[in-house]
């Protein structure tokens, strides 16, 4: 078990440019969550996928993110014409419902997105 | 809907030191509650979960909460910092049905002093 990684860990791009993250659960696990950190706040909920369903957006995913999952394995989060209100963290994290007990979100290290 | 509400934005305490961080919740369901430890540059690393029973949870490097239904709180406290405690804390909900997303407080800055 080598956890949940993201690629990459930090991203610099200007400002209308397009940027597109992964994220590897962890290998056993079939939810894989996104939610973004601006500086100084709490991690806010993006968009969860239950194997290769995406089953909820948040109002925070404008039409410019979207995220796909398409084997039920790795996860990836594409931000189209990025403005500087995109700059963040992205955190990926991940689940397995066992008997219920899917409360436990494992998170990787995130990537740094700065939009200049 | 779920909201968390962390009343202090920055901690500092001296090491050996006892801590307690505050955490008030807000919810129209029942709700699993977390603590979440955050150290610079990294992800987020669970503390202790709180799901049913025993109201009070003990977690990993000393720590503990207790979660009190009538109040919705789920206070932290560790009854001695080390330096190595210096970090970023959240506290986060989630409701019981499918899906459990977590919702976070703005996180408490907790900066141990020599």
């Amino acid at each position: 078990d080598t956890g949940v990684s993201q690629d990459p860990r930090h991203k610099i791009t200007k400002r209308g440019q397009n940027v597109t993250f992964r994220c590897d659960p962890i290998s056993e696990h079939n939810r894989l969550y996104w939610y973004r950190q601006t500086l100084g706040q709490g991690p806010e909920f993006l968009t969860y996928f239950q194997n290769e369903a995406q089953l909820e957006k948040s109002r925070l995913l404008s039409d410019r993110f979207s995220a796909e999952r398409p084997k039920g394995s790795f996860s990836t989060l594409e931000i189209q014409r990025t403005e500087q209100g995109d700059s963040a963290m992205y955190l990926c994290a991940s689940s397995f419902p066992s008997g219920g007990s899917d409360y436990e979100q494992y998170f990787g290290p995130g990537t740094r997105l700065t939009v200049t | 809907a779920q909201s968390v509400t962390q009343l202090d934005s920055q901690v500092p305490v001296f090491e050996e030191a006892p801590v307690e961080l505050r955490c008030n919740y807000s919810s129209s369901v029942s709700v699993y509650l977390f603590w979440y430890v955050q150290y610079p540059n990294q992800g987020l690393q669970l503390l202790l979960k709180y799901l049913s029973g025993s109201t009070l949870v003990k977690g990993i490097n000393g720590f503990e909460a207790e979660f009190n239904k009538s109040q919705t709180s789920f206070h932290l406290r560790k009854p001695s910092v080390h330096i190595s405690d210096t970090a970023e804390y959240f506290c986060a909900v989630s409701g019981r049905a499918a899906g459990n997303k977590l919702t976070f407080g703005g996180g408490t800055r907790v900066l141990v002093k020599p």
